[in-house]
């Protein structure tokens, strides 16, 4: 059965700082990887999508990257902004064909002014 | 157009009540979704639908009937549910794998209280 893990659970910086969301998952054999962001009450936000055979995708200041062999994913996120605030949340698509996700616990990220 | 458009935003419903949630998307997805979200926890799959036929059922109690009556829309009917099904019920849809890219996109939800 899939695991998926997000460290840290909870992160606080001050506005401007580079900040690296970690996602670790035990079943290599994913089909891809999804970031998303959840803001308080509301549905998902899709970030990025990395799709199994590639290494990483950016999407202005984010950047995810994908080690499927060590089943590792890191989001980056430089010059972060109070609007940045919300928990992002790594998703793996498995071995079905009818993109059944897995999502870890989130990681609540708060940017201060 | 990447949107997926639940309704209503927020329902309350009494244990005797029948009601139904509705998500449409537009997006020529054949996949399509319901999880459910508890409070400080992440989504959990609960019904698959590709092609209009019921793929997947996470072992969800028969109070809960998906429908899936058209390629653009999904309905969850309600009936005789428990205080403890109270969450926030989130539609998803993407393509199907054989189409290629498979990214999912979600509607706002359906914030349901059961009194």
């Amino acid at each position: 059965k899939q695991e998926v893990t997000q460290i840290p659970a909870a992160l606080s910086v001050p506005e401007g700082e580079n900040l690296v969301l970690n996602c670790s998952f035990t079943d290599s054999a994913i089909y891809n990887l999804q970031w998303f962001r959840q803001d308080p009450g509301k549905g998902l936000t899709s970030l990025l999508l990395i799709q199994s055979s590639q290494r990483e995708q950016t999407s202005g200041r984010l950047n995810a990257s994908l080690d499927k062999s060590s089943g590792r994913s890191t989001l980056y996120i430089a010059a972060s902004q109070p609007g940045d605030s919300a928990t992002y949340l790594c998703a793996v698509n498995g071995g079905t064909s009818y993109g059944k996700l897995t999502f870890g616990q989130g990681t609540i990220l708060t940017v201060h002014p | 157009d990447t949107e997926v458009t639940q309704t209503p935003k927020h329902l309350v419903m009494g244990m005797t009540n029948k009601k139904s949630l509705k998500c449409e998307q537009h997006m020529g997805h054949r996949a399509m979704y319901w999880y459910k979200q508890k409070a400080k926890k992440p989504p959990e799959l609960m019904f698959v639908y590709s092609y209009e036929k019921l793929s997947i059922n996470e072992s969800v109690p028969s109070r809960f009937s998906p429908e899936c009556p058209n390629s653009s829309l999904l309905n969850l009917h309600l009936h005789a549910l428990q205080p403890e099904d109270s969450a926030l019920y989130l539609c998803a849809s993407s393509h199907l794998r054989t189409v290629g890219n498979t990214e999912a996109f979600f509607g706002q939800g359906t914030r349901l209280t059961v009194v």
